[in-house]
Formats: C-alpha cells, sequence, structure tokens
C-alpha cells in the first residue's frame, strides 16, 4: 500500500466515448503527475499539477485535461477516446518543497483502460 | 529539455550472479536522478535517487546507482540477484527547474533464472 490510491483499477470504454480516472493522494502531497504506460514502454508524462494549477505538460494533445482538488485527490480526464489511448494510467504525487529537494514521486497502482 | 536512454530492453541473469542495468542520459541542465522498480500489475516504486553528495547511492535491498557527471550516465548495479528481483526497471531523469518534470526511459526487463 503505497498511499496513492487510483480508481478504477480495470476500465473498458468505446472509442469516441469521454472516461474520468481518479486520484487519491497522500495527505500532505502537493504535486501530482499523471503517466501514460503504453504495454512495454516506459511512462510518457502527461501533465503536472501543484497546488491546483497545471505547471507542466507533456506532448499530449487537449482532450487530455485535469484537475486537482484541495483534497489532494484529482482526476485525468480524456475526451474522445482513441484506440492508441489503451494504456496503464499512473498517477503519482510527491512533496513539493520551495528551494528543497526532489524526494521522488509515490506512485499508484495504476488504471488499465481499454478502448475497443 | 532531458532525455533517458536505457541501452538494454531485456537483461537475463542466474541467480546469484552479478548484474549491470545501464542508463545514459541527456539535459542541458543540471538534474536529479532515480531509478524506479515496476512489479507485474503494479505501479513504480523508488528504489534509489541521486539528489546530490556522494555519487554512489544505495538503496535498502543491496542496489547501487554511480551518478557518473563526465559519461551522463547512471549505472544500476547488484553484486548478486535474487528470484525475486525479477522485474521492470526504469530509470528517470528530473530537472531543477520549477516544474521538477520526471522523464522515463522505455524500461530494461531483469529477468533472473535460478
Amino acid at each position: 500500500e503505497t498511499g496513492v490510491t487510483q480508481s478504477p483499477t480495470h476500465l473498458i470504454k468505446t472509442r469516441g466515448q469521454q472516461v474520468t480516472l481518479r486520484c487519491s493522494s497522500q495527505s500532505g502531497h502537493n504535486t501530482v503527475s499523471w503517466y501514460q504506460q503504453a504495454l512495454g514502454q516506459g511512462p510518457q508524462f502527461i501533465f503536472q499539477y501543484y497546488r491546483e494549477e497545471e505547471n507542466g505538460r507533456g506532448n499530449f494533445p487537449p482532450r487530455f485535461s485535469g484537475l486537482q482538488f484541495p483534497n489532494y485527490s484529482s482526476e485525468l480526464n480524456v475526451n474522445a477516446l482513441e484506440l492508441d489511448d489503451s494504456a496503464l494510467y499512473l498517477c503519482a504525487s510527491r512533496i513539493k518543497i520551495t528551494g528543497g529537494d526532489n524526494y521522488g514521486y509515490t506512485f499508484g497502482s495504476g488504471t488499465r483502460l481499454t478502448v475497443v | 529539455a532531458q532525455s533517458v536512454t536505457q541501452l538494454d530492453s531485456q537483461v537475463p541473469v542466474f541467480e546469484e550472479a552479478p548484474v549491470e542495468l545501464r542508463c545514459n542520459y541527456s539535459s542541458s541542465v543540471s538534474v536529479y536522478l532515480f531509478w524506479y522498480v515496476q512489479y507485474p500489475n503494479q505501479g513504480l516504486q523508488l528504489l534509489l535517487k541521486y539528489l546530490s553528495g556522494s555519487t554512489l547511492v544505495e538503496s535498502i535491498n543491496g542496489f547501487e546507482a554511480e551518478f557518473n557527471k563526465s559519461q551522463t550516465s547512471f549505472h544500476l548495479r547488484k553484486p548478486s540477484v535474487h528470484i525475486s528481483d525479477t522485474a521492470e526497471y526504469f530509470c528517470a531523469v528530473s530537472d531543477l527547474t520549477g516544474g521538477f518534470k520526471t522523464i522515463f526511459g522505455a524500461g530494461t526487463r531483469l529477468f533472473v533464472k535460478a
């Protein structure tokens, strides 16, 4: 148990649909990042939120969007699903201390999304 | 922009043998370096990290990695592996600018044989 919980664990959606994935971070973790991990590949950075504002984004289209809430939970929303969106989606959180070290992420176990 | 290259996609090794998983990175700014491990159907777990100071860092389960700035490498080593070390290992780099975005390599699958 890492303290980062993702739901659901598995999900099947049809092409063109919309999906919302959820993450509950550890208390105090003010930074959350979302990653997409396709089969056999490393995690690809989607975006990062710090204190409810997006402060970094990878090479993903605008149909990937997110929210971070004051209670350390967050969401990843994907609109107009495509077959290539099938992947493991990982939420990772950490404490960001101004001027301090980056202590590394705590990852959740992920949501396996299958688009058919 | 940063990038991470893991030179081996798969490393098979016999139990109790030594192993080295190679990682090279590219960055125009100073970075933090990490190794994460992923067991089947699980998320990633932080194995060890280099932030500053001694270039040799160790984990609690016998892995170590050495930061080599001149060669831009952060190879992971273990002198004697166990069956339970079979997993996917990811090298990652995080820049020291405000966002601390972390970029991962493609991973190396370590397969320990009896």
